[in-house]
């Protein structure tokens, strides 16, 4: 069975210290990963796919990056708008429906 | 595209009462998930449609749950006989084929 693992699950983190969030995966085969940013008592707000090793995403002060076994999500010089959970999911060969999520890493920027 | 809609935003009910939750995709959108989300956890796969077609349940759904998508657009999820268990945020999301997933704000469901 598809299994996402998320660590740490949370970070503390001072406004403009960087940190990368890990999202390590066992799939039969990949179809597809994806990030996600989560306000408390919100629905999950898509952040990016990644298809196959190698590939990069950006956008604003994250980074999400792909390897054959975990990705990572860079997050530089978090402001305090950057504090939500942050939830990785994985779509597989096994089930080409569903999105099988990790249960989040939990981060708090502040000033 | 307004996004994915969810209605009602909040339910409280009694155990073993009927709930009813509704979902409206975007538009274009052919495919329909539905996720069970407890706090502390990641959203928990409990069904998918690809236009009105039913195609996978997750196995921990019990027979209590029924979903539907009629003529491929907006979806129900119907939770029978509820009970303390089943309180939860219900999400529901859409997709272009096998592209990423747009969540809806959710349903609080409060089983009393």
């Amino acid at each position: 069975e598809d299994q996402v693992t998320q660590s740490p699950e949370a970070l503390r983190l001072q406004e403009g210290e960087s940190s990368s969030l890990n999202c390590s995966y066992t799939v039969s085969g990949l179809r597809g990963l994806f990030w996600y940013r989560q306000d408390p008592g919100k629905g999950p707000e898509f952040l990016f796919t990644l298809y196959s090793a190698g590939e990069e995403k950006e956008k604003e002060r994250l980074k999400a990056t792909l390897t054959k076994k975990e990705s990572f999500l860079h997050i530089t010089a978090p402001k305090p708008e950057d504090s939500a959970t942050y939830l990785c999911a994985v779509r597989s060969t096994d089930s080409w429906g569903k999105f099988q999520f990790g249960a989040g890493t939990q981060v708090v920027v502040t000033p | 595209d307004t996004g994915v809609s969810q209605n009602p935003r909040h339910k409280i009910t009694k155990r073993g009462q009927n709930v009813t939750f509704r979902c409206d995709p975007i538009s274009e959108h052919n495919r329909l998930y539905w996720y069970r989300q407890t706090l502390g956890q990641g959203p928990e796969f409990l069904t998918y449609f690809q236009n009105e077609a039913q195609l996978e349940k997750s196995r921990l759904l019990s027979d209590r749950f029924s979903a539907e998508r009629p003529k491929g657009s907006f979806s129900t999820l119907e939770i029978q006989r509820t009970e303390q268990g089943d309180s939860a945020m219900y999400l529901c999301a859409s997709s272009l084929n096998l592209a990423g997933g747009y969540f809806g704000p959710g349903t609080r469901l409060t089983v009393t």
